[in-house]
């Protein structure tokens, strides 16, 4: 079956700049999402179609694709952006099967 | 708003039958794929499967078939996630979401506030 790889974790300060990478197969002919999860919440999309941001998601998100890597970056992050972060894509065969990454805990030390 | 809103906290004997509900309110429920995804209690997401509730057209995860029904009633909003024999191992949050909308692409969103499925033996 089709997997996303995550790492388990990353750390940062306050104000430094996280990236987040989630490896794939298929991510050159799939989109990413990125969802963020708080304790307790449910999970909120912070970046779809690889790069794009949503309406109110802060512009410290961003997303970038290179080959069968997709990287979620929070610049100047807050302690506030302290979350589980998931990619989502689905796999090349076209029967509309999503899979989502093992998550990533950010910590803002 | 759009909001998906879930049914409440269950708790049930391993064996038994269990179908939980999904609501969507504020848009034309019939012109969204809604999605199931399990989340056992300090892990990950893990998608389901998703149904059109326009015309019941369901996909599986291969992880999922054949371990729960999802189904649909476009005449009240409603979808649904069914178990007929439940297992302890079923222990764990069970969201729905929407896929696509306005400014996410193919993305979930929203999704419901979870459902937690408790499982005793």
């Amino acid at each position: 079956s089709y997997e996303l790889t995550q790492p388990p974790s990353v750390s940062v300060s306050p104000g430094q700049t996280a990236r987040i990478t989630c490896f794939g197969d298929a991510l050159p002919k799939q989109y990413a999402y990125w969802y963020q999860q708080k304790p307790g919440q449910a999970p909120v999309v912070v970046i779809y179609k690889d790069t794009e941001r949503p309406s109110g998601i802060p512009e410290r998100f961003s997303g970038s694709s290179s080959g069968t890597i997709v990287t979620l970056t929070i610049s100047g992050v807050r302690a506030e952006d302290e979350a589980d972060y998931y990619c989502q894509s689905s796999d090349s065969s076209g029967d509309s099967l999503w899979v989502f990454g093992g998550g990533t805990k950010l910590t803002v030390l | 708003e759009v909001q998906l809103v879930q049914s409440g906290a269950e708790v049930k004997k391993s064996g038994e039958s269990l179908k939980i509900s999904c609501k969507g309110t504020g848009y034309t429920f019939s012109n969204y794929w809604i999605g199931w995804v399990r989340q056992v209690p300090g892990k990950g997401l893990e998608w389901m499967g998703i149904i059109n509730p326009g015309d019941s057209d369901t996909r599986y995860s291969p992880a999922f078939q054949g371990q729960v029904t999802i189904s649909a009633d476009k005449s009240i909003s409603t979808a649904y996630l069914q178990w007929n024999s439940l297992r302890a191992s079923d222990r764990a949050v069970y969201f729905c979401a929407r896929l696509g909308g306005d400014n996410v692409g193919r993305s979930f969103d929203p999704w419901g506030q979870g459902t937690l499925v408790t499982v005793f033996s």
